[in-house]
């Protein structure tokens, strides 16, 4: 099946700093979304991205979508404590409602 | 504001043992899904589930799992006889299309911890 590769792996980073992750993958993906999981909870989702070229913002975060389809980064901005936890990409298989491929996260932890 | 729902929060069995999770989606949501992950690794896709029958499956499940809508609202998932590599968090997901593409939203439960002794 489709792989995600996230990197980085951890970032450990002062407060009031600004974040930068990316995912790529070996195939074109449709869709990209970017979910945040904290220790014990389920994957909440953050930002969706349908199209290449998209660019996306939700609060602090920004989201694009590359131009080959087959990457993607998502950026922090004045990161604050809440912000830690495991960050995850994700897309679909395939057409229809399919299962979510998800990438191995990159955990983010925030330094005081 | 509307969430998925799953329970118990945490589930202790033997092995061999049947176990059901249980799910109850967004109300108005239309595809239902159950996901795991093993501590300290990705989340994996088991099945997708959508007009009482299931669309997609993983390699994963195999024929020891079963997932069911029984009446309106509840979604669930059993493990028919359960084996040590079963241990981990099950995550039951929804989604509703509301445009072309946003079927592709999944919006997770809290998930439920499977430990089999």
């Amino acid at each position: 099946g489709q792989q995600l590769n996230q990197s980085p792996q951890s970032m450990f980073i002062q407060e009031g700093e600004d974040v930068s992750m990316n995912c790529t993958s070996s195939s074109i993906f449709n869709t990209w979304l970017w979910y945040k999981q904290d220790p014990g909870e389920g994957p909440v989702l953050l930002i969706a991205l349908y199209k290449a070229g998209e660019l996306t913002s939700n609060g602090r975060l920004t989201a694009q979508f590359g131009i080959t389809r087959k990457d993607s980064f998502l950026n922090i901005s004045a990161s604050i404590p809440s912000d830690v936890g495991i960050y995850f990409c994700a897309g679909p298989d395939g057409g229809g409602a399919d299962g979510l491929t998800f990438g191995k996260g990159t955990h983010l932890i925030i330094q005081p | 504001e509307p969430e998925v729902t799953q329970t118990p929060s945490h589930q202790v069995t033997q092995m061999g043992q049947e176990v059901i999770l249980r799910c109850v989606p967004i109300s108005n949501h239309l595809y239902f899904y159950w996901y795991r992950q093993i501590l300290g690794q990705k989340v994996e896709f088991l099945v997708s589930f959508y007009n009482n029958e299931i669309s997609e499956k993983s390699e994963i499940f195999d024929d020891q799992f079963s997932v069911e809508r029984p009446d309106g609202s509840n979604f669930t998932l059993k493990i028919r006889s359960t084996k040590l590599e079963d241990s981990a968090m099950y995550f039951c997901a929804s989604s509703v299309p509301t445009t072309p593409s946003s079927y592709n939203e999944q919006f997770f439960g809290p998930g439920t911890r499977l430990t089999v002794l």
